[in-house]
């Protein structure tokens, strides 16, 4: 069965340093990956996608993600983090022909 | 373009009372429909999903059931809420073609058992 894991429930930057967000996956096949943003009392929304063209994927707000087979990761990144970043974002994963697994969640937290 | 109402917004229910809610998609025809729920800490648990009407799976075993009466309706239901049902329910959308077809998800309810 798939899983994910993302490490770190919580992280914390200043703004205009760089965003890291980790997500490892597990899967059985090839899988698709997903990144979404969670703001506070609302639903999830789609940043980005992974579904087996280019492993450098690129998505809304400035943000990207790599699929790294050989690592089973796909973490993701921003160059220079907005105080709009401040949110819940979540990975999530499947091998296609089954519903989304999601991750715990990270808290991005950025400072002034 | 598609869009997917959930309501209510939020929700505060004694304990032992009954629970529905409802999740409409618009602008898409036969879609597959998720409820997932959505406790601190804990990420979003997958409760049920729907490839038609009619179908129903379970995910996981609890004090919750889901109907889907028409192609774009989705309910959730309770005969009688625990406080262990409090929480975040999400609705959710997303088209036939596997899993390259990302989630689309409702504002969600907060539902408080008291």
């Amino acid at each position: 069965a798939q899983s994910v894991t993302q490490l770190g429930s919580h992280v914390s930057v200043s703004e205009g340093a760089l965003v890291l967000l980790r997500c490892n996956y597990s899967s059985s096949v090839p899988p698709y990956l997903f990144w979404y943003v969670q703001y506070p009392n609302q639903g999830l929304q789609l940043l980005l996608k992974y579904t087996s063209a280019a492993t450098l994927v690129k998505g809304i707000n400035g943000f990207e993600a790599e699929f790294k087979k050989s690592e089973t990761s796909f973490h993701l990144t921003k160059p220079s983090a907005h105080m709009s970043d401040a949110a819940e974002y979540f990975c999530a994963v499947t091998p296609g022909n089954t519903p989304l697994v999601f991750g715990k969640g990270t808290r991005l937290s950025v400072i002034a | 373009s598609q869009t997917i109402h959930q309501w209510p917004a939020t929700l505060v229910q004694p304990v032992g009372s009954p629970l529905s809610l409802e999740c409409t998609v618009e602008g898409t025809s036969n879609p597959n429909l998720y409820w997932y729920r959505q406790a601190a800490g804990r990420g979003l648990q997958l409760l049920f999903y729907s490839v038609g009407i009619g179908q129903i799976s379970s995910e996981v075993p609890q004090n919750l059931s889901a109907s889907r009466p028409q192609d774009r309706q989705f309910i959730l239901s309770s005969k009688k809420l625990l406080l262990s049902d409090s929480g975040f329910y999400l609705c959710a959308w997303n088209l036939r073609t596997g899993g390259r077809s990302p989630l689309h998800f409702g504002n969600g309810t907060r539902l408080t058992v008291t």
